[in-house]
C-alpha cells in the first residue's frame, strides 16, 4: 500500500536560512512524487513533480526536491527562504496507473522575520 | 485557462441536515475530478474520483455520496450530516491521471 511520511510537524526557521522538509515514501511500484503547498484557508498549489529522469527537480519559487530511490525520500529544499513562504507543505505520492493519491500529514514552516 | 470554482465558499450546517458542495471546472475538456476532505489542521483524505459524466468512484465514502452530472461538474452530497464532517473540502481535475490541480476549497462546519 502505498503511504507517505513527513516526520516534522512543524519546522521554524529564520529568513534567509536554508530548509529542508523531509518526506519518505513507500510504494511498490515506481511512484510519481509530489510537493504541495497550502496557505491559510486555501487549497492546494503544485510546487513540483517527479515522474522519472533528472533525479533533482526544480519547482517554483526557488524550492526543490531530489528522489533518492534507495532511500524512498523525496525532500524538498530551498535554499534561502522568504517570510512569505510561511506555510503548511504536503508531500504526496501517486502512479502511472491508479487515480489515487497519498498525502503526507504535512510541515507547516514557519518563517521568522 | 482553465478555472476551478467551488461553491459554497463556507456552510455552517447542523447535524442531521443535507449537504450538497458543488464543483466545476472552465477551459478543460473531460477532466478527471476529484473530491477530497481536510480535517482542520490535517492532511487530504481522497474521497471520490471520476474519470467521465455518470461514472464515480469511491476511495473512502465517510457517509458521502458524489455524482458528476455533467463533464464539468463534480457534487459532493449527503442526506444527514455528522458532526464528524467538518473540515476543509477540496476539488480537484487532472488530465493525466497523475498531476492534480486544486480548487479554492469550502470550509464545512457541523454544529
Amino acid at each position: 500500500a502505498q503511504s507517505v511520511t513527513q516526520p516534522d510537524a512543524r519546522v521554524t526557521v529564520s529568513e534567509g536560512a536554508s530548509l529542508q522538509l523531509r518526506c519518505k515514501y513507500s510504494y511498490s511500484g515506481t511512484p510519481y512524487l509530489f510537493w504541495y503547498v497550502q496557505y491559510p484557508r486555501q487549497g492546494l498549489q503544485l510546487l513540483l513533480k517527479y515522474y522519472s529522469g533528472d533525479p533533482v527537480v526544480q519547482g517554483v519559487n526557488g524550492f526543490e526536491a531530489e528522489f533518492i530511490k534507495s532511500n524512498s525520500s523525496f525532500h524538498l529544499r530551498k535554499a534561502s527562504v522568504h517570510w512569505s513562504d510561511s506555510a503548511v507543505y504536503f508531500c504526496a505520492v501517486s502512479s502511472s496507473n491508479t487515480n489515487k493519491v497519498v498525502f503526507g500529514t504535512g510541515t507547516r514552516l514557519q518563517v521568522l522575520p | 485557462a482553465q478555472t476551478i470554482h467551488q461553491w459554497p465558499v463556507a456552510e455552517i450546517k447542523a447535524v442531521g441536515s443535507p449537504l450538497s458542495l458543488g464543483c466545476t471546472i472552465k477551459g478543460k475538456s473531460s477532466p478527471n475530478l476529484y473530491w477530497y476532505w481536510q480535517a482542520t489542521g490535517g492532511t487530504l483524505q481522497q474521497l471520490f474520483y471520476s474519470i467521465t459524466v455518470g461514472q464515480v468512484e469511491s476511495v473512502v465514502q465517510l457517509n458521502l455520496s458524489a455524482s458528476r452530472p455533467k463533464d464539468d461538474q463534480f457534487i459532493l452530497s449527503t442526506e444527514k450530516l455528522l458532526l464528524s464532517h467538518s473540515g476543509f473540502y477540496l476539488c480537484a481535475w487532472s488530465l493525466d491521471l497523475v498531476e492534480q490541480y486544486f480548487g479554492p476549497g469550502t470550509r464545512l462546519t457541523v454544529l
